[in-house]
This record gives C-alpha cells, structure tokens and sequence, in this order.
C-alpha cells in the first residue's frame, strides 16, 4: 500500500520558471523523505525532513512540511532541463518492535521544457 | 567508492520459472533492502536484510525470499513466476538497522519481464 499521494500526477513546464509539488499523506510520520527518478533508474535522495522541522532548502529545493494537514511540498525553483525526473515522496513511520517503514508515493512525473 | 550495485541489469523469464537478483550494497552499508517497482508505480518495500536476517517485510507472498551475505551483499529470488512480477527490482543500502531515520542509496535496478 502506499501511503503517500503526490499531486499532480505530471507537470510541465518552461525551462526558469519554478515546480511544485505537493505530497499528502494518512498516518503521522517520524520523517518524509523526497526521491528523484530518472528515466526508471535508480532513485536519488533529494532531501529529507524530520517531523518537528517546517521547512528545509538543499540548492535550488525547497521542502515544506505540515504535519497538522498531513502534507508536505517540493519546489524546485529556477528548472533546468535536467531536472526532467519523477519525483517521489516517501514517509517514514513507526511500525512497532523498534521498526520503521519507508513508504513512497506514485510520483509527479515532472517535464522541463527547454 | 562504489555505490550499490546489481545485476543483471535486464532479465527475461517464464511463468513458473524462478529467478534471483544480486545486490552488493554501498562501501561501509551493512543493511539491504529490496524494492518492486511497476511501471508508473512507486516502489513497494519487499523487505529488509540486517545481520544476514530477514528484518521487516512488506506485503509480498513467500514466493519472495531473500538472502545477505557476510560481506552484506543480498540476493532476493522469486520462484513460481507471475506476469504481475514484471517490474524494476530495486536494492537500496544504508548503514544500520535504524536506516530509516536516515537517507537510502539505491542501486539502478534490474528490469524484470515475465512472458
């Protein structure tokens, strides 16, 4: 099953102007993590947010996190055409006996026009 | 330094016929865990290897097992093949059993097709 659920679906968009992407999510987390995919490779982790955090920039990214809406958002400001990726967001909760799980959306498949 | 591996890179299989994937981890990694990818999906957690055990385990059948290595390199296997098992087979590393408190390094993936 997959907890988390990024919106929209796919973007597109011209080469400078900003992305966004949002992530809402069910249960209460311990972190979320956001992933970028290229091409049906490998993942590559972007950034990742605890649960007391609210905000949280890497570079050109910017993460977002609101744990009273269940909800977190990537922007990636300034695009290039490589960042023509999915990305995905993954939540990280307890699942008892000193375990977590990692849990990761379907993804919002982002196209940057050059 | 090496990032995390896996091979093949491509497999094509039967119904019925069993198969095993090959993943070695991340210089300084101890903790492997094994992703199924579908085609526009995101990745679903098959399970975890730490101390050449089995950890967590998602919500795959016994026909999925796995096994770690002492130099922490994993191998998952499927038997009994299904067309649903066509997908992007993910390895993911990290250091210690606590990993998801921390950041996965993912391996580029073996692309399974079932005809």
């Amino acid at each position: 099953s997959q907890q988390g659920e990024e919106d929209p679906q796919a973007l597109s968009i011209q080469e400078g102007e900003n992305a966004t992407m949002n992530c809402s999510y069910k249960t209460s987390i311990n972190n979320l993590q956001w992933y970028r995919q290229n091409s049906g490779r490998g993942l590559v982790h972007l950034i990742l947010i605890r649960s007391n955090e609210r905000e949280k920039h890497s570079g050109r990214l910017r993460v977002t996190l609101d744990t009273s809406k269940k909800s977190s958002s990537l922007l990636i400001t300034a695009s290039r055409a490589a960042d023509t990726a999915s990305y995905f967001c993954a939540t990280v909760t307890y699942s008892g006996a000193g375990s977590y799980q990692l849990t990761f959306g379907k993804g919002t498949k982002l196209s940057v026009i050059p | 330094d090496a990032g995390v591996t896996q091979s093949p890179t491509h497999l094509i299989k039967t119904r019925g016929q069993q198969v095993t994937l090959r993943c070695s981890p991340k210089s300084g990694h101890d903790t492997v865990s094994w992703y199924q990818q579908a085609l526009g999906q995101g990745p679903q957690f098959i399970f975890q290897y730490y101390e050449e055990e089995e950890r967590q385990r998602g919500n795959f059948p016994d026909r999925f097992s796995g096994h770690q290595f002492p130099n922490y390199s994993s191998e998952l296997n499927v038997n009994a093949l299904l067309l649903g098992d066509s997908a992007l087979y993910l390895c993911a590393s990290s250091a210690g059993q606590g990993f998801f408190n921390e950041k996965l390094f993912f391996g580029s993936g073996t692309q399974l097709s079932v005809l």
